[in-house]
């Protein structure tokens, strides 16, 4: 496996359900991030974790958990979630750390794609 | 309100012509642009960035060019290819600040044989 591997790909699951996307990156990268992109908007910044830990949380709903276990390893954990939360939720890493160029450059995987019945 | 914008949400190009994609950005602060580009069914891949103390940057078909006075960016794709048909995101940064990449909504691409 090489680049940025999310699972599932497609997700769809009722509001009270439980359920959590993995995504794995093996490109010894030390950020990982959580992006969301809903229908017609832009790409939406959600979490961003440096050498495990987590830097960045822009607002999230707290139906929204993530989890870093490792440098390789990113999953989102989603409880009792809405309808407005189907989306194309992007995991993305970075060689880079924080205000380094190289932080600018991300390698997204392909999305899980999450409806929210 | 949005910080980066890409007014067209289409673009249709003959083969071999140049394509022109065009972004725009609210925020003096931004000084670092880059350029992604998405496939159905994949995630976006990085295509080319520019810093705010250059003009213009260059790679293969590719250029990208920076008004900071007018706060627009473009890239150029010339000759268009049928394989460049995809979606086209504009993203900016400030400081290099990591990850926090802020997003235009996209163009989408067709090049036509």
């Amino acid at each position: 496996e090489t680049g940025v591997t999310q699972t599932p790909r497609h997700l769809v699951m009722g509001m009270t359900n439980k359920k959590s996307l993995k995504c794995e990156q093996h490109l010894g990268h030390n950020a990982m991030y959580w992006y969301k992109q809903s229908a017609k908007k832009p790409l939406e910044l959600m979490f961003v974790y440096n050498f495990k830990e987590q830097t960045e949380n822009n607002s999230v709903p707290s139906r929204f958990s993530p989890e870093c276990p490792n440098s390789s390893h990113l999953f989102l954990h989603l409880h009792t979630l809405q309808p407005e939360d189907s989306a194309l939720y992007l995991c993305a890493s970075s060689q880079g750390g924080a205000g380094s160029s190289g932080a600018n450059v991300l390698t997204f995987g392909a999305g899980s794609r999450l409806t929210v019945l | 309100d949005q910080q980066v914008k890409q007014n067209s949400p289409s673009l249709s190009v003959q083969e071999g012509r140049i394509s022109i994609l065009n972004c725009d950005y609210t925020n003096s602060m931004f000084d670092y642009f880059l350029w992604y580009k998405k496939y159905p069914a994949e995630g976006p891949t990085f295509l080319i960035s520019i810093s705010s103390i250059k003009d213009k940057n260059e790679d293969g078909r590719f250029t990208v060019f920076l008004n900071k006075s007018a706060k627009h960016l473009s890239l150029h794709i010339v000759p268009s290819q049928p394989g460049d048909s995809a979606v086209y995101f504009c993203a900016a940064s400030i400081g290099g600040s990591q990850g926090n990449l802020i997003f235009g909504k996209g163009t989408k691409l067709s090049v036509k044989p």
